[in-house]
């Protein structure tokens, strides 16, 4: 199937600062791309809709200046946490939707970033 | 909103057919019902989907209920490596993917 990966794995930063997330299509272009938060031992909460070329769609309670997100190209999309702070530490994914693909297929999920903010 | 209702836990026997239900008994009739298997701090794997029919590939059987409220995500054979979160979801327009609580399936030896 196809391949989506994220950079970094991991990453460790202080309070205060921001941090970027990229999510590339490696194999496949990309009209959308979905970002997702995952706290531990609970479920995946899709957090905005990216789609390329235009602004993100953010879900309710999801503020869009703090998790800004850009989708520049095809195979692309950037998630950056503005003024990080303890409790935005989580388990970031994206997924990926092929384009020109039917109403039927499925989404290709990224392996996740593990953030930390001390 | 999770428009999908799943035990949260179950165990299986290594080599044991594991039965996973989902209850979707509000979904449309163009949605789609999504199988997608977690394992601990990774990111989602794709396994099955379908809309009316029973389908089967390579990793698991989807038996859909005929009125398309509940189905049964199967694994003949499950392994130690099958021992992951199945979330089961449905598909809305627009494309996201809302996830639900899944079911935390544990394989044992």
């Amino acid at each position: 199937g196809a391949v989506v990966s994220q950079h970094p794995s991991r990453v460790i930063c202080k309070s205060g600062t921001s941090v970027k997330i990229e999510c590339r299509s490696l194999d496949f272009q990309a009209t959308t791309m979905f970002w997702y938060r995952q706290f531990p031992k609970k479920s995946l909460m899709l957090m905005a809709t990216s789609n390329e070329g235009s602004k993100a769609t953010y879900e309710q309670g999801v503020e869009k200046d703090k998790f800004l997100i850009n989708h520049a190209s095809l195979t692309l999309s950037t998630l950056t946490v503005t003024s990080a702070h303890p409790e935005d530490s989580s388990f970031y994914i994206c997924s990926a939707r092929e384009v020109g693909t039917g109403t039927y297929n499925e989404q290709f999920f990224g392996p996740g970033t593990r953030l930390t903010v001390l | 909103d999770a428009k999908t209702t799943q035990p949260p836990s179950m165990d299986c026997a290594e080599g044991r057919a594991a039965n996973l239900p989902c209850n979707h008994s509000t979904i449309s009739g163009n949605e789609y019902v999504y199988w997608y298997r977690q394992i601990h701090s990774q990111g989602p794997q794709y396994i099955i989907h379908g809309l009316k029919n029973n389908e089967t590939n390579e990793m698991a059987s989807l038996i859909i209920t005929e009125d398309r409220k509940s189905s049964t995500l199967i694994l003949p054979h499950a392994t130690l490596r099958d021992t992951a979160v199945y979330y089961c979801i449905v598909r809305v327009t627009g494309n996201q993917f809302y996830f639900g609580t899944g079911t935390s399936l544990t394989v044992i030896p």
